[in-house]
């Protein structure tokens, strides 16, 4: 058990809907960071947050949002859903104070679009 | 951008056997860290090893090594005496020194599969 939260464990939702995952970090970790995982693209970095402000972003799609909360943990809002963004979702938490810290992932949150 | 490259989608080797898993990963920087996941069937993201650049010597846990070649930028596993649970995808990483503007860079994966 990596400590980090993910809720739900898995999502069926039709295209055009929208989803909300969320995600506890390990108790003491300030970094929350947001990966999906496809067939197709592998793992990809989306977002990262530090202590409640967006650090980094990547291939994150303007259809995707997320935001980390005054209690550390994170959501992230997936919009206009379609097909291929059926994925798995993992959202990992750091201590994020030394760079190299630790990423340690959660179990993921298993989307389908149907 | 840096990249990670895995170059073998599969492997399989008998229980108790060594098997070396490779990656190699393209960057500019002089600084950065390396790491192996495992994903075993339960998908579950498994950190296995980490590796600081700056250091020469090669990080080590348990039955899990790695060569790290720094100027070939070549980042390989090792797992000595192989048991049928560590069959997994395994990932290798890298995150540059600044935290990681993209986070952890992945490789595709290597699908290790251990044979009893």
């Amino acid at each position: 058990d990596s400590g980090v939260t993910q809720t739900p464990k898995h999502l069926i939702t039709a295209t055009g809907q929208r989803v909300t995952l969320r995600c506890s970090p390990r108790s003491g970790d300030l970094s929350v960071y947001w990966y999906q995982q496809s067939l197709d693209q592998g793992l990809q970095f989306l977002i990262q947050y530090y202590n409640g402000e967006e650090r980094a972003k990547g291939n994150i799609l303007e259809r995707f949002s997320a935001q980390q909360f005054p209690d550390l943990h994170s959501e992230l809002n997936l919009s206009s859903l379609e097909l291929g963004d059926s994925a798995l979702y993992f959202c990992a938490s750091s201590d994020g104070t030394l760079v190299g810290n630790t990423i340690y992932f959660g179990e993921g949150s298993w989307l389908t679009v149907v | 951008a840096q990249t990670v490259t895995q170059s073998q989608p599969e492997m399989s080797v008998q229980e108790a056997e060594t098997v070396t898993l490779s990656c190699t990963y393209d960057t500019s920087e002089n600084n950065y860290y390396l790491f192996w996941y495992k994903q075993p069937p339960s998908r579950q993201m498994i950190l296995v090893i980490r590796q600081e650049a700056y250091k020469q010597q090669n990080a080590t846990e348990n039955r899990f090594s790695v060569n790290f070649q720094k100027a070939a930028k070549s980042f390989s596993l090792k797992i000595s005496d192989s048991q049928l649970g560590d069959t997994a995808m395994y990932f290798c990483a890298f995150m540059d020194s600044g935290g990681g503007a993209d986070g952890l860079t992945f490789g595709k994966g290597t699908h290790l599969i251990i044979q009893p």
